[in-house]
């Protein structure tokens, strides 16, 4: 089947930079979304990549490698409010969309 | 102004009844879409439509019914309700065919409990 693999935590302090990682075993990938939930809330877009490479949308960057199978959401100047669960969102086929299994980040002073 | 809505927020039930949940998007997007997310926050697509046309429809039990009346409203009608079927409902939508490329918009959801 197809999946996308997140970590399940990742902790780190504020002022860190933190990786969160979407790997996927399914065959043809045409894009890779991320989104951005608080506790009790609703999923709100982050980023998109279409294309292979680097996406930067202020403290926020996203990666894609179609050919390594993974991408990456990329967080700078951690603050208190990006504590938060982050899901990547992939398109897997036509029209066929699957979310990762998503990342809890836990943000500490 | 609400983007996407939906209503109820909070929906509890008991076994074997029959409820809907609703959803309406005032950003004149063409696609729309339902999401549930269980207990362990796995987030599953069920369904997407294309002004008012199912594009994508996912292995859901057939006791789940989608409604789109027109492109701005996208229904849930759940027959049946079983114990398994608590979680939170989420509705979206977007510009453009489905195809996860475009930034979907969330409402609010709707956390569904059944007894």
């Amino acid at each position: 089947g197809q999946s996308l693999e997140q970590p399940s935590e990742v902790t780190a302090v504020e002022g860190a930079i933190v990786q969160i990682n979407c790997t996927y075993q399914t065959s043809g990938f045409y894009g890779l979304s991320w989104y951005q939930q608080h506790d009790g809330g609703a999923p709100t877009f982050l980023s998109y990549n279409g294309l292979d490479g680097l996406e930067e949308t202020g403290r926020f960057s996203s990666f894609l490698s179609r050919s390594d199978s993974y991408g990456y959401l990329l967080l700078q100047e951690l603050q208190m409010k990006d504590s938060a669960s982050y899901f990547c969102l992939g398109r897997t086929g036509f029209q066929k969309l699957v979310f990762g299994t998503g990342t809890r980040l836990l943000v500490s002073p | 102004d609400t983007a996407v809505s939906q209503t109820p927020k909070y929906l509890v039930t008991q076994m074997g009844n029959d409820k809907s949940i609703k959803c309406e998007q005032n950003l004149g997007h063409d696609t729309m879409y339902w999401y549930k997310q269980d207990s362990k926050k796995f987030l599953k697509i069920m369904f997407s439509y294309n002004n008012k046309e199912l594009i994508i429809n996912e292995t859901v039990p057939n006791r789940f019914s989608p409604k789109s009346p027109d492109k701005a409203h996208l229904n849930l009608h759940i027959n049946s309700l079983e114990l398994g079927d608590s979680a939170v409902y989420f509705c979206a939508s977007s510009q453009g065919v489905a195809g996860g490329t475009y930034e979907q918009y969330f409402g609010p959801g709707t956390r569904l409990t059944v007894t």
